[in-house]
């Protein structure tokens, strides 16, 4: 079957770093994803590796070994308002998203 | 770019009743759209995915006939929630995907429909 796991919660401190990791067994792969979701809110697009390696956009980092089956997040220079559910998912060879259940990120001061 | 509207962001209705959420893509043409549900504290939930111009395809376990899914347009996909129970209470969401660029293969997503069955 196909399967995404990351921890369901992780509490970091303001200011810090965090790694969110990211582990799938799907059936083919066309790419890995990361959204963010604050609580009521939508989800919102933050990266997309296909390629291994790490890719960075500002204070998130995002990086995918694809022979491990393995991504993480990097979040430097945390800010409350990076409080929020962090979600990973993989496209399968069918080009369908397989979502993991997504980390809860508490920020504390 | 890549922006994607919802309507209504809120909506209560009585039970036995149906409800329509539209689903807009802004500035791309969205060959695909999805609708998600999310229950409170719980992860995604794929009901269904319509292409522009051909009927939907549902998940297993969501009924059809109760989750009307209309793509008619490259812009528009509208889900109507067929005699609603408050079991249907939850949170709507869509998201679409084009042919182009950054929307070729990335979801975008909608900023949801909070639906409150009575």
């Amino acid at each position: 079957g196909q399967n995404i796991d990351q921890p369901t919660e992780m509490t970091a401190t303001e200011g810090a770093i965090v790694q969110i990791n990211c582990t799938y067994q799907t059936s083919g792969f066309n790419g890995l994803f990361w959204y963010q979701q604050h609580a009521g809110e939508a989800p919102t697009f933050l990266s997309y590796n296909v390629l291994d390696g790490l890719e960075e956009k500002g204070r998130f980092s995002s990086f995918l070994s694809r022979s491990k089956g393995y991504s993480y997040l990097l979040l430097k220079e945390l800010q409350m308002k990076d409080s929020a559910s962090y979600l990973c998912a993989v496209m399968d060879s069918n080009y369908q998203l397989i979502w993991g259940a997504g980390t809860k990120l508490i920020i504390k001061p | 770019g890549a922006v994607v509207s919802q309507h209504p962001s809120r909506v209560i209705c009585k039970s036995g009743t149906s409800v329509k959420i539209e689903c807009r893509s802004l500035d791309f043409q969205a060959t695909t759209m999805f609708w998600y549900r999310q229950f409170p504290k719980q992860s995604l939930m794929l009901m269904a995915t319509s292409n522009e111009g051909s009927k939907a395809t549902y998940e297993q376990g969501v009924e059809k006939d109760k989750f009307l899914i209309n793509h008619a347009s490259l812009t528009l996909s509208t889900l109507t929630v067929t005699s609603a129970h408050p079991e249907d209470s939850s949170f709507y969401i869509c998201s679409a995907k084009g042919l182009a660029g950054v929307t070729q293969e990335t979801q975008y997503f909608g900023p949801g429909t909070r639906l409150l069955v009575l």
